[in-house]
């Protein structure tokens, strides 16, 4: 079965501080894994893509990493701001027959505070 | 956000009547989506878009409907079969498996 789980459910750190976010995946045949951010009643935004190749990608303060032998990501936030308090979404995408699904983890809900 | 609007932001409907929610992009994407979004579950899929005049079922299709008649609109109407409707409701597009784009939301109360 197809699946993204991610870990921890939710994370309060302090402003300035350093934080990691874990993806683990169980789906075939692997195409793409993004990272994305939801503010509280907003859309998702894209943070970062990668493919089978990839084992990192950096997008500002954030940056990600695959590990496609383990199927484990992870996206590892530096030095905190108040405004990175969002839940953050890590989504697999497998290719089957010439269409493709997107595979949603229930995201990591991330504090920053003061 | 980029280029998808979803209107209205709040929708309150009461129970039993149907109710149409607005998807609409200008990225020229041939594909798009509806998504549900439920406190602590990851984003489940309604219906999905890869060309005009078609569509096919998501995993969670029953009590909903689609059109798609035009390549950038892909509204979705929400009704009174599906049991438990309130909820977030997303729509994206995509050009490529590499990229999907989300819409702002639709947050749907109904009682």
């Amino acid at each position: 079965k197809n699946q993204v789980e991610q870990s921890p459910q939710s994370l309060i750190i302090l402003e300035g501080k350093n934080c990691t976010l874990q993806c683990n995946y169980t789906v075939s045949p692997f195409s793409n894994l993004r990272w994305y951010k939801q503010d509280t009643g907003r859309g998702p935004v894209s943070l970062t893509i990668m493919t089978f190749s990839e084992n990192t990608k950096s997008n500002g303060r954030y940056t990600a990493t695959l590990d496609a032998d383990t199927k484990q990501s992870s996206l590892h936030i530096t030095a905190s701001q108040l405004s990175d308090s969002a839940s953050y979404i890590c989504v697999v995408s497998a290719r089957t027959s010439g269409t493709y699904k997107y595979i949603f983890g229930t995201g990591t809900r991330l504090k920053v505070l003061a | 956000d980029g280029g998808i609007t979803q209107s209205p932001k709040y929708l309150f409907r009461k129970e039993g009547q149907n109710v149409t929610l607005s998807c609409e992009q200008n990225l020229n994407h041939d594909a798009m989506y509806w998504y549900r979004q439920d406190p602590g579950q990851g984003l489940r899929l309604i219906y999905y878009s890869q060309i005009v005049n078609d569509f096919q079922k998501g995993d969670i299709a029953e009590g909903y409907s689609v059109s798609r008649e035009k390549k950038e609109s892909f509204p979705l109407t929400v009704t009174s079969a599906q049991k438990n409707p309130t909820a977030f409701y997303l729509c994206a597009s995509s050009m490529t498996e590499y990229e999907q784009y989300f819409g702002p939301g639709t947050r749907l109360t109904v009682t």
